[in-house]
């Protein structure tokens, strides 16, 4: 098992939807960051978060350290939110981060 | 905000050279860089995680000889693929950070796309 699982992998929504996306994981962490990556492969750092919320424009991350679960939602989402979406971790301790697998997000016009 | 380069975009070599990649922190001093792979619809792989004028850290199942890490200086790090073959095609991304917990403050290249022949 991953020690941090994202879901869902895979999420087609129409333009407008409120969009959320899940991750959890097992390991003691300092931070939780939300990447976003767009077809280009580029990657863009979108939150870095230890506690409770943080929100920038449509986009909102929350952390419960207690359940050991982030959150990170879109609102009026846009074709152009179409991208992939990584949740990684920055382990207790360690220099590295620990990705999830990404969830793959499509928005339809 | 934090800006990371990669240099080159997009590379494309025959089996058997070498390929330099370079990576700059281009408005911070970085004290510790990193280097992903990432194959297609996958996640980042860490493939090595370099400190300014130290030799790098491999993870477990990566070939030190084969992916050469120098980082010389604080803005600039390198990896050198040596005699590329076409399994080495991939896009690798190499992230930037400083301060004494770089796991909570890295800052991401925008990749480099390596096509070996």
């Amino acid at each position: 098992k991953n020690e941090v699982e994202q879901s869902p992998q895979n999420l087609t929504a129409q333009e407008g939807e409120f969009i959320t996306i899940n991750c959890s994981y097992s390991v003691g962490i300092s931070a939780l960051h939300w990447l976003q990556q767009h077809p280009g492969g580029g990657i863009v750092s979108l939150f870095m978060l230890s506690s409770g919320k943080k929100k920038h424009g449509r986009l909102i991350a929350t952390i419960n350290i207690q359940e050991k679960h982030s959150s990170l939602h879109i609102t009026a989402s846009h074709p152009r939110d179409s991208a992939v979406y990584i949740c990684a971790a920055s382990i207790q301790g360690a220099q590295k981060l620990v990705f999830g697998q990404g969830t793959r997000l499509t928005i339809n016009p | 905000g934090a800006v990371v380069s990669q240099h080159p975009s997009w590379v494309i070599c025959k089996s058997g050279t070498s390929v330099k990649i370079e990576c700059r922190s281009l408005d911070f001093q970085a004290t510790t860089m990193f280097w992903y792979r990432q194959f297609p619809k996958q996640s980042l792989m860490l493939m090595a995680t370099s400190n300014e004028g130290s030799k790098a850290t491999y993870e477990q199942g990566v070939e030190k000889d084969k992916f050469l890490i120098n980082h010389a200086s604080l803005t600039l790090s390198t990896l050198t693929v040596t005699s590329a073959h076409p399994e080495d095609s991939s896009f690798y991304i190499c992230s930037a950070s400083w301060g004494s917990r770089p796991g909570e403050t890295q800052y991401f290249g925008p990749g480099t796309r390596l096509l070996v022949l």
